[in-house]
């Protein structure tokens, strides 16, 4: 166990359905980022918060968004669904600010099958 | 904007044999770091690297940052099966984010 969890692990639905993702970072971790693999790829860096506040986005669509709460975990939302988006989410939190000193430390993922 | 190569994409070796994987950027790094994500799992973070020329070690694993910080090696020696994974190296410039590379494949035959 890391200390970085995501439910659900498992989420299969439709095309054109909106699903939410959950993460809640390891205990004292201020900085949550979001990836997405798909299948035998790399991680695409879609957007990171840091104490609440949105510090960076990478490639993420415009159907999709994220935010992080005041009790520090983050929700990943996908809408309109395409078979596309279908892969691992992982996400993933560090100590302090994001300022590249600090390794992160992954969840176990959500997979997403889009159908 | 900056990216981060690794090669090779795949590599077999017979249980024993030495393994090593190459990190690339199209830009000069701040730091390096390396993470192993196991077939199922999740990446897991294996050492930062911050200094040019910087050499650390972790058992069997000898990690690199080259004099220019622009490169990384990865060094096993003598693997094992439990050393079976993907490795990504990720790299970090100041005000933006990590980016990793496309990650290194390690299958060891026993």
């Amino acid at each position: 166990d890391s200390g970085v969890t995501q439910t659900p692990k498992h989420l299969i639905t439709a095309t054109g359905q909106r699903v939410t993702l959950r993460c809640s970072p390891r205990s004292g971790d201020l900085s949550v980022y979001w990836y997405q693999q798909s299948l035998d790829q790399g991680l695409q860096f879609l957007i990171q918060y840091y104490n609440g506040e949105e510090r960076a986005k990478g490639n993420i669509l415009e159907r999709f968004s994220a935010q992080q709460f005041p009790d520090l975990h983050s929700e990943l939302n996908l809408s309109s669904l395409e078979l596309g988006d279908s892969a691992l989410y992982f996400c993933a939190s560090s100590v302090g600010e994001p300022t590249g000193n600090y390794g992160y430390t992954f969840g176990s993922g959500t997979r997403l099958t889009v159908v | 904007g900056q990216q981060v190569m690794q090669i090779p994409q795949y590599q077999h070796v017979q249980e024993g044999e030495d393994f090593t994987t190459y990190c690339n950027s199209s830009t000069t790094l701040s730091n390096i770091q390396w993470y192993k994500q196991r077939p199922g799992g999740h990446p897991v973070f294996l050492i930062q690297l911050v200094k040019s020329g910087e050499v650390k070690k972790q058992k069997r694993l000898t990690f690199q940052f080259g004099e220019a910080k622009k490169n990384s090696s990865l060094h096993i020696t003598a693997t094992q099966t439990t050393d079976v994974g993907t490795y990504f190296c990720a790299g970090y410039n100041y005000g933006q984010n990590f980016v990793f590379g496309p990650g290194t494949r390690l299958s060891v035959l026993p």
